[in-house]
């Protein structure tokens, strides 16, 4: 079975300063990993997604993570951080052998503040 | 392209009233469909999960229930609402178990 664990349940961080919040999975097999974004009140909203190809992946809004199978970590980054990121962020991994139908295990999600 | 609907956006009911929340996928075909439940501050509990017309599975015992009487419909329900039931209550897709979700734009219950 697949978990993930998201390391600070909440990360501050300045305006224009590098956001980094970090994901750690475990998989029997090579997964799927996701990092989704949460506005209050709002659905999830999927970010960027690994499946096996290059291992650093790119995003929408300036978002990028790399896949780092010796760490099994997955950890998301922005450059520069801006006011419009304050969300919620969820990671979640998938196990690609196509037997588990219920789907994606999320991590418990990690508050992103922007202090100005 | 594929759109996902979630009614009614916000719903305050009393104790012991019944729950119906709708959600519609448009754009695609026999997809998987998900209710998951935020309470607040709180992640992502799976709910219900189905992979076709009539094939509900649950991943919580519960004081809800769940059908698909249509391959692009999924419906949540009870019959008797608790106090606990309150949160935000999300539908999701994806063509398979192990790709990506999207999901609807929620429903917020308070239950009073």
């Amino acid at each position: 079975a697949q978990s993930v664990t998201q390391l600070g349940s909440h990360v501050s961080v300045s305006e224009g300063a590098l956001v980094l919040l970090r994901c750690n999975y475990s998989s029997s097999v090579p997964p799927y990993l996701f990092w989704y974004v949460q506005y209050p009140n709002q659905g999830l909203q999927l970010l960027l997604k690994y499946t096996s190809a290059a291992t650093l992946v790119k995003g929408i809004n300036g978002f990028e993570a790399e896949f780092k199978k010796s760490e099994t970590s997955f950890h998301l980054t922005k450059p520069s951080a801006h006011m419009s990121d304050a969300a919620e962020y969820f990671c979640a991994v998938s196990d690609n052998s196509g037997g588990g139908a219920d789907g994606l295990t999320f991590g418990k999600g990690t508050h992103l503040i922007i202090q100005p | 392209s594929q759109t996902i609907h979630q009614w009614p956006a916000t719903l305050v009911q009393p104790v012991g009233s019944p729950l119906s929340l709708e959600c519609t996928v448009e754009g695609t075909s026999n997809p998987n469909l998900y209710w998951y439940r935020q309470a607040a501050g709180r992640g992502l509990q799976l709910l219900f999960y189905s992979v076709g017309i009539g094939q509900i599975s649950s991943e919580v015992p519960q004081n809800l229930s769940a059908s698909r009487p249509q391959d692009r419909q999924f419906i949540l329900s009870s019959k008797k609402l608790l106090l606990s039931d309150s949160g935000f209550y999300l539908c999701a897709w994806s063509t398979s178990g192990y790709n990506e979700q999207f999901f609807g734009p929620g429903t917020r219950l308070t239950v009073l």
